[in-house]
This record gives structure tokens, C-alpha cells and sequence, in this order.
């Protein structure tokens, strides 16, 4: 019940196509889920978060979509660009806990 | 301003050895948490810790330890290294005690590798 399941593991994307990464969870106590972009040797960072009370957020190219019911939610990049190649978390966090549960990662690539 | 900070970035060690990994966080952060994260898997929790406090432990084994000083820096400890401890340890600092509202800032991480 704690886990996030991400799929795919890895996207070939072309430039200027839009690239979909999907998440799902068990635990309906999840209330924030947030996505990381990881670049290799560095650490992962935040790119975009929402909450269950909200069905989208944009922010840029990048937009959450977040369906309660089915406990999914997915990263939407619009316009990709060789350089948003990098591996992609999905993450959730229930409140007043310490930690991240983070998905097992998608390595995006973006060909020009 | 300067971000999450990690020392050593990499090291190597021989199993059975101690190593001892150091973080400090963003400045007016007062929220530590380590993460392992083996090649080609999402981190992994170990501890959380907020104004020198462990507020959260991870499903490791006592062999990692850790600790959060009065300046809010943070090392992490484990013993008796094994093989399977070869990985990527992160560091994150928050505003807050947990990951909300604001996120995490994770510094580049130590890389440890077990031989």
C-alpha cells in the first residue's frame, strides 16, 4: 500500500512531441505528489506538485493530471526538448508525515 | 545562495568498513532527510530529521545511523558496510518539518561505493 508505481521505464520522445509519464497508487491517505526531474550526478529536483482537491496543474510545459478515483496521475511535457532528457519521479507524501515515496523512475530522451 | 551541500561526492570502501557521510542544508532550512537511491531505482528513505530531532526512520537496519547538529547540518553513519550498500545517498533540506508544502531541495549526493 505504500508504494508508487511509475510506468513506462524509459520514453523516446521526439523534439516538440509531448511526452506522458504514469503513476499509481494504493494508499487513498496520499494527499501530495509531486514530480522530480533527475539529471545524472546531481540530485533529483522539484519540478511540479498537486494535491488530490485539484484534477490538473500547469505549470509551463509541464502539466499534472490527477484522476482520484483511479488513484493516477501523470506528467504531461508539452513541446519536448532534447534538453528535458533526464529521469523522471513520481512521488507521494501522506500530511504531518516525514517522507517521500518515491516510483522507480522514467529515463526520458528527446531527440532533435 | 548556496544550495544543499553533500561531502565526500564519492568514495570507496571495503566491506566490513564505517563511513561517515556529511550534508549541510540551505540556509534557514531546519529539515534534514537522507534518501539511498540504488542505480535505476527511485530513493529510498532512511531519516528524517528536524531541529536535531529524528522525526522518521526508513526501513533500514541499525547499522545506519544518523545525527543533526545545534547549525542544522547533518551526517549519516553506517557500519559494518555490506556490497548492498553501494549507492547514491541524498540529502534533502526543507523550510518545514516533511516534504509539504514547499518540496524537498536535494544536494548532488555521495556516492558510495562498497568493494
Amino acid at each position: 500500500q505504500q508504494q508508487v508505481k511509475q510506468s513506462p521505464q524509459s520514453l523516446i520522445v521526439q523534439k516538440g512531441g509531448i511526452s506522458i509519464i504514469n503513476c499509481a497508487y494504493e494508499n487513498t491517505a496520499f494527499d501530495y505528489f509531486p514530480w522530480y526531474q533527475q539529471f545524472p550526478g546531481k540530485g533529483p529536483a522539484l519540478l511540479i506538485a498537486i494535491r488530490p482537491d485539484v484534477s490538473e496543474k500547469k505549470e509551463g510545459r509541464f502539466t499534472i493530471s490527477f484522476n482520484k478515483s483511479a488513484k493516477q496521475f501523470s506528467l504531461h511535457i508539452m513541446d519536448s526538448q532534447p534538453g528535458d532528457s533526464a529521469t523522471y519521479f513520481c512521488a507521494a507524501s501522506m500530511e504531518y508525515t516525514d517522507k517521500l515515496i518515491f516510483g522507480t523512475g522514467t529515463r526520458l530522451q528527446v531527440f532533435p | 545562495d548556496a544550495g544543499v551541500t553533500q561531502s565526500p561526492t564519492h568514495l570507496i570502501k571495503t566491506r566490513g568498513q564505517q563511513v561517515t557521510l556529511r550534508c549541510s542544508p540551505i540556509s534557514g532550512h531546519k529539515s534534514v532527510s537522507w534518501y539511498q537511491q540504488v542505480l535505476g531505482q527511485g530513493p529510498q528513505f532512511i531519516f528524517q530529521y528536524y531541529e536535531k530531532e529524528e522525526r522518521g526512520r526508513g526501513n533500514f537496519p541499525d547499522r545506519f545511523s544518523a545525527r543533526q547538529f545545534p547549525n542544522y547540518s547533518s551526517e549519516l553513519n553506517v557500519n559494518a558496510l555490506l556490497l548492498g550498500d553501494s549507492a547514491l545517498y541524498l540529502c534533502a533540506s526543507s523550510v518545514d518539518r516533511g516534504p509539504q508544502p514547499y518540496g524537498y531541495t536535494f544536494g548532488s549526493g555521495t556516492r558510495l561505493t562498497v568493494v
